[in-house]
């Protein structure tokens, strides 16, 4: 059974940056794409990007500059920065296994979830 | 980017009911749709994919039905654990997007 746990600050200074890691466990990071979602009470679930095993990323055009997302193949992890972060950055952050069904994409395994205050 | 809107917002039912939630994309996104149910807490869980197909596991009280712009999730006989919120959601092109949630309460 494939388990994903985010892990980072849970308290974030305005303006600096935020690091989460998700550790995939059970399974492999290859050959899988691996998205980062976060939810907040007024935008409710946002995609924010993916990256495949083999370093391949793709961000949501719709959010703002300042999202980084990178993968370690060693460590069967994949990690998210977002840089000057501001109070609209809170938000709850999952991170997700990319898969199909069918020809569908679909979000099949996800993180508990990450708590991260963007607060003095 | 691909609009996703859902009705109704919020639900109230009792065990037993019978349930309809809909979702309708701003355009086109054929059957590129997926349900998900998340309890207070939790991450999302898939329902169900490709509009109509039911994850692995997912009790079979649980339908979805529509293609191209119009989506429903059909639950019939509530249980207790049904009561949550549900998100549809689209792939058909990025940025993926999902609904602003149905919140499903207990009468």
């Amino acid at each position: 059974q494939v388990h994903l746990q985010e892990s980072g600050p849970g308290l974030v200074n305005p303006s600096e940056t935020l690091s989460l890691t998700c550790t995939v466990s059970g399974g492999s990071i290859s050959p899988y794409y691996w998205s980062w979602i976060r939810q907040t009470p007024g935008k409710g679930l946002e995609w924010i990007g993916y990256i495949y095993y083999s370093g391949i990323t793709s961000y949501n055009p719709s959010l703002r500059s300042g999202f980084t997302i990178s993968v370690d193949r060693s460590k069967n992890q994949f990690s998210l920065k977002v840089r000057s972060v501001t109070a609209a950055d809170t938000a709850v952050y999952y991170c997700a296994r990319n898969n199909y069904g069918g020809n569908v994409l679909i979000f099949d395994y996800w993180g508990q979830g990450a708590l991260v205050t963007v607060s003095s | 980017d691909i609009q996703m809107t859902q009705s109704p917002s919020s639900l109230s039912a009792s065990v037993g009911d019978r349930v309809t939630i809909t979702c309708r994309a701003s355009q086109s996104i054929t059957n590129y749709f997926n349900w998900y149910q998340q309890k207070p807490g939790k991450a999302p869980k898939l329902l169900i994919y490709a509009a109509s197909s039911l994850q692995s596991g997912v009790p079979s009280r649980f339908s979805g039905s529509g293609s191209g712009t119009d989506f429903t999730l059909t639950i019939i006989s509530l249980q207790p654990e049904d009561f949550a919120t549900y998100y549809c959601q689209q792939t058909y092109s990025m940025p993926y997007t999902f609904g602003q949630g149905t919140k499903l309460e207990i009468k």
